[in-house]
């Protein structure tokens, strides 16, 4: 089951531009942890926020996580073309017992 | 230090038959998930093993198994394959545990025919 759900679907902009992706989640959760996956290979950690957290910054990502809303977002700030890759976010929550939970992601193009 | 290393990177089985995934974690990380990744479902969590043990367990049939063994080097089979296994297997490990900080293997692309 997927706790996250990611928007949008699909986002394709210009370098320069800054690009946002959102997770919603259902339950309550001790983290939330974004990650990016080039075509066909592992993903790789971004960030983590925990739940008593409401902003976290690394380098050009900005993420918050808003608890009474249950969502979340990922700022990328200044795209490069190299950023073009798949956004996932992953929830960490004793309702799902010691794993994460990841949303379906959001696909980023960043054109040249 | 070494990353999460998986093996074979690429592996082509026909149905019924059965395969074993292999998984070396970050020096130091004793937990270990699986996950399964399809363009239908996205990643679906099999299971996670800490020392050995298996801590978490996702809702897959009793064909998918795994194991740990005491250098937390882990393996992952399928048994009877169906054509519905085709899917990228990635590993992770973690030093704190399968809801924190995960680090991912590159992936093992099972394609069954």
């Amino acid at each position: 089951s997927q706790q996250g759900e990611e928007d949008p679907q699909a986002l394709s902009i210009q370098e320069g531009e800054n690009a946002t992706m959102n997770c919603s989640y259902k339950t309550s959760i001790n983290n939330l942890q974004w990650y990016r996956q080039n075509s066909g290979r592992g993903l790789v950690h971004l960030i983590l926020i925990r739940s008593n957290e409401r902003e976290k910054h690394s380098g050009r990502l900005r993420v918050t996580l808003d608890t009474s809303k249950k969502s979340s977002s990922l700022l990328i700030t200044a795209s490069r073309a190299a950023d073009t890759a798949s956004y996932f976010c992953a929830t960490g929550g004793m309702e799902y017992g010691n794993k994460l939970v990841f949303g379906a992601g959001t696909i980023l193009r960043v054109k040249s | 230090k070494a990353g999460v290393t998986q093996t074979p990177r690429y592996l082509i089985k026909t149905r019924g038959q059965q395969v074993t995934l292999s998984c070396s974690p970050i020096s130091g990380h004793r937990s270990v998930s699986w996950y399964q990744q399809t363009p239908g479902q996205g990643l679906q969590f099999l299971f996670e093993y800490f020392s050995e043990t298996q801590r978490n367990k996702g809702n897959f049939p009793g064909r998918f198994s795994g194991r740990q063994f005491s250098n937390s080097r882990s393996e992952m089979n399928v048994s009877t394959l169906e054509l519905g296994d085709s899917a990228l297997y990635l590993c992770a490990s973690s030093l704190e545990g399968a809801g924190e900080k995960l680090f991912f293997g590159s992936g093992t692309q099972l394609s069954v025919l």
